[in-house]
């Protein structure tokens, strides 16, 4: 157990729907990264932000969008959701926006139908 | 792109060490290497980094070669539950994020 809670844990959505995942980071962890994983492969970083700003993003379009809350929590929102968007959508914290190991949540499984 | 290789897939017998191997020639000065694992639809783990010298933890140990062009991630005692997908990745520990992630070595640990 990390520490790290991700919700919903499953999710259907509709091609063209929004949607909004969350994050809770570990207690002192003041960086929240995502990443998606399509089945079968590693994950790939969408974003981080550290200390409420965005602070590094991976070669997602700006449907994908986030925010860090002032006790750390995060959200991940999808607009205009693609039947490729269908992945298993992670979050990971870590102390400090730098090269600290980063703890994993379990994730959320999304289906774009 | 990933900067490492690792073999796709291996097996081990339980009770064994288990010994993942990796490649990164390419690796830069600055650059660590961390270990991930991920069981089945969970979340990563993490498991171990380091720089140049050998690293232990309750985990596992890392042996990483003196030109760093390569490492192993040793399992001492395997067991059925170490079976995963072990990720190796090489990053700046000055980087400001993102992990990048290759493929894995699915580990199976036979009984």
């Amino acid at each position: 157990e990390t520490g790290v809670t991700q919700s919903p844990t499953h999710l259907i959505k509709t091609r063209g729907q929004q949607v909004t995942l969350r994050c809770s980071s570990q207690s002192g962890h003041n960086t929240v990264s995502w990443y998606q994983q399509a089945l079968g492969q590693g994950p790939q970083f969408i974003f981080q932000y550290y200390r409420e700003e965005e602070n590094g993003r991976g070669n997602f379009p700006p449907r994908f969008s986030g925010l860090q809350f002032p006790n750390y929590s995060s959200e991940l929102n999808v607009n205009a959701l693609e039947l490729d968007d269908s992945a298993l959508y992670l979050c990971a914290s870590s102390l400090g926006g730098r090269g600290r190991e980063q703890y994993f949540g379990p994730g959320t499984r999304l289906t774009v139908t | 792109d990933a900067k490492t290789t690792q073999p796709p897939s291996m097996d081990c017998a339980e009770g064994r060490a288990a010994n993942l191997p990796c490649n990164h020639s390419t690796i830069s000065g600055n650059e660590y290497v961390y270990w991930y694992r991920q069981i089945h639809s969970q979340g990563p783990q993490y498991i171990i980094h380091g720089l140049k010298n050998n690293e232990t933890n309750e985990m596992a140990s890392l042996i990483i070669t003196e030109d760093r062009k390569s490492s192993t991630l040793i399992l001492p005692h395997a067991t059925l539950r170490d079976t995963a997908v072990y990720y190796c990745i090489v990053r700046e520990m000055d980087s400001n994020y993102q992990l990048i992630w290759g493929a894995g070595t699915k580990l199976i640990i036979k009984p």
